[in-house]
């Protein structure tokens, strides 16, 4: 069973571009989450998804930043118009369907340099 | 969620148990306690859980107090691969899911 996927592992923009991150989840996932982790700094929970619906985006930033979980396809995070803040690793994690706990497995990880 | 407690670093030989531990008083119920760790630049990887009882796997054991107030990770045979951000988390239960409220973790230098 493969694990959690994203990609591109490295991404690099410059200041006003557009950032698109993507997670595929373990299979018999449907539960993703993403996180952001800014250099020397923990990771921060951002939003979490369920196929087509977005259950918690309280810490998703409120302007440039949105996050999918189409039917098909991987989740999406984006980043619109870049800013050099906004550089760090982004992890994806996902969680089995049907259980009453949820043991999250995280994927490797896009790191974002914004130039 | 409820918030953790855990020393900023610890150190631990080659072959040695690590023993780190983990303040939680504030638990509720419901609420289990995780352990991921983080090793340089990779992303979190899920070591154990429990409720209540103590748990082991290949990874670690658990020990959670009776009163659930505090826990300690324990990794019996440290190796230099071993060292990592080990971070104790608690969470609440539910199919629904919930976020993970990391905090700043113990640093763990094992030193040959």
């Amino acid at each position: 069973n493969a694990g959690v996927m994203q990609n591109p592992r490295h991404l690099v923009r410059r200041r006003g571009q557009e950032a698109r991150l993507r997670c595929s989840p373990m299979k018999g996932h449907s539960h993703v989450y993403w996180y952001r982790q800014l250099p020397e700094e923990g990771l921060k929970f951002m939003v979490y998804l369920q196929k087509e619906n977005i259950i918690d985006e309280s810490g998703m930033p409120k302007e440039r930043f949105s996050a999918e979980f189409p039917k098909e396809g991987p989740s999406i995070l984006r980043i619109q118009q870049v800013v050099r803040g906004d550089s760090a690793a982004y992890f994806c994690a996902s969680s089995p369907t049907g259980t009453n706990f949820n043991e999250q497995f995280f994927g490797p990880g896009t790191r974002l340099t914004v130039l | 969620d409820a918030k953790t407690t855990q020393p900023p670093s610890m150190d631990c030989a080659e072959g040695r148990a690590a023993n780190l531990p983990c303040n939680h008083s504030t638990i509720s119920g419901n609420e289990y306690v995780y352990w991921y760790r983080q090793i340089h630049s990779q992303g979190p990887q899920y070591i154990i859980h429990g409720l209540k009882n103590n748990e082991t796997n290949e990874m670690a054991s658990l020990i959670i107090t009776e009163d659930r107030k505090s826990s300690t990770l324990i990794l019996p045979h440290a190796t230099l691969r071993d060292t990592a951000v080990y971070y104790c988390i608690v969470r609440g239960s539910n199919t629904g899911g919930f976020k993970t409220i990391f905090g700043a973790g113990t640093r763990l230098f094992v030193k040959a």
